[in-house]
């Protein structure tokens, strides 16, 4: 089963910035937060994964909480491409599975 | 920059039937995995292998079964199809040892069982 939870939908306006919160309290020492999102039925993509620093690249920033517990994925100017369904994983390093969860459906809007 | 390939993209099939889906890992990447996705679900893992072994198994069917070849290359077989059967099936690849531990997914095989 999954380890995290986020909202199942979100709306951002384009060109503004996109918040997007995931809950994995229950979250051991080694494992990663990673996020991917999947553009209608296309195979999903990597976005940005992080240990326990803030991270940030070409797509997106990723803000990890102190303990743990919570994250934010940043998409800083939103376009309508960007429009997917966005998932948070929680996974030890190496070649692991990946275990989606209900991700969450965003939305921009023109 | 070479993808993760796969064939067919499309299938169609009837029940009780067999399929074999073919999956073509981006070159120098050891490991494949296959996730299936339902319609109106989320993707679910099936299986993986590494350097030709299985390396994990999620949930799939005891009706499937899968492999990897020497060349790196994975098929995914499933007998005696059931309507529920009837999904996206994804390949995904990547490499021992990348920093970012990055699976690259296919584009899928859509699978219509009739």
């Amino acid at each position: 089963d999954a380890k995290t939870t986020q909202p199942t939908s979100m709306d951002c306006a384009e060109g503004r910035a996109a918040n997007l919160p995931c809950n994995h309290s229950t979250i051991s020492g080694n494992e990663y937060v990673y996020w991917y999102r999947q553009i209608h039925s296309q195979g999903p993509q990597y976005i940005i994964h992080g240990l326990k620093n803030n991270e940030t690249n070409e797509m997106a920033s990723l803000i990890i909480t102190e303990d743990r517990k919570s994250s934010t994925l940043i998409l800083p100017h939103a376009t309508l491409r960007d429009t997917a369904v966005y998932y948070c994983i929680v996974r030890p390093p190496g070649n692991t599975p990946l275990v989606f969860g209900k991700g969450t459906r965003l939305s921009v809007i023109a | 920059a070479a993808g993760v390939i796969q064939s067919p993209r499309h299938l169609i099939k009837e029940k009780r039937e067999t399929a074999t889906l073919k999956c073509y890992p981006i070159p120098r990447h050891d490991t494949v995995y296959w996730y299936q996705q339902g319609p109106g679900q989320d993707p679910q893992f099936l299986i993986s292998f590494y350097e030709k072994m299985q390396s994990d198994k999620g949930s799939i069917p005891d009706r499937f079964s899968a492999q990897q070849f020497s060349d790196y290359h994975s098929e995914l077989n499933m007998s005696s199809l059931e309507l529920g059967d009837s999904a996206l099936y994804f390949c995904a690849s990547s490499r021992t040892g990348s920093a970012r531990d990055e699976q690259f997914f296919g584009p899928g095989t859509r699978l219509t069982v009739l």
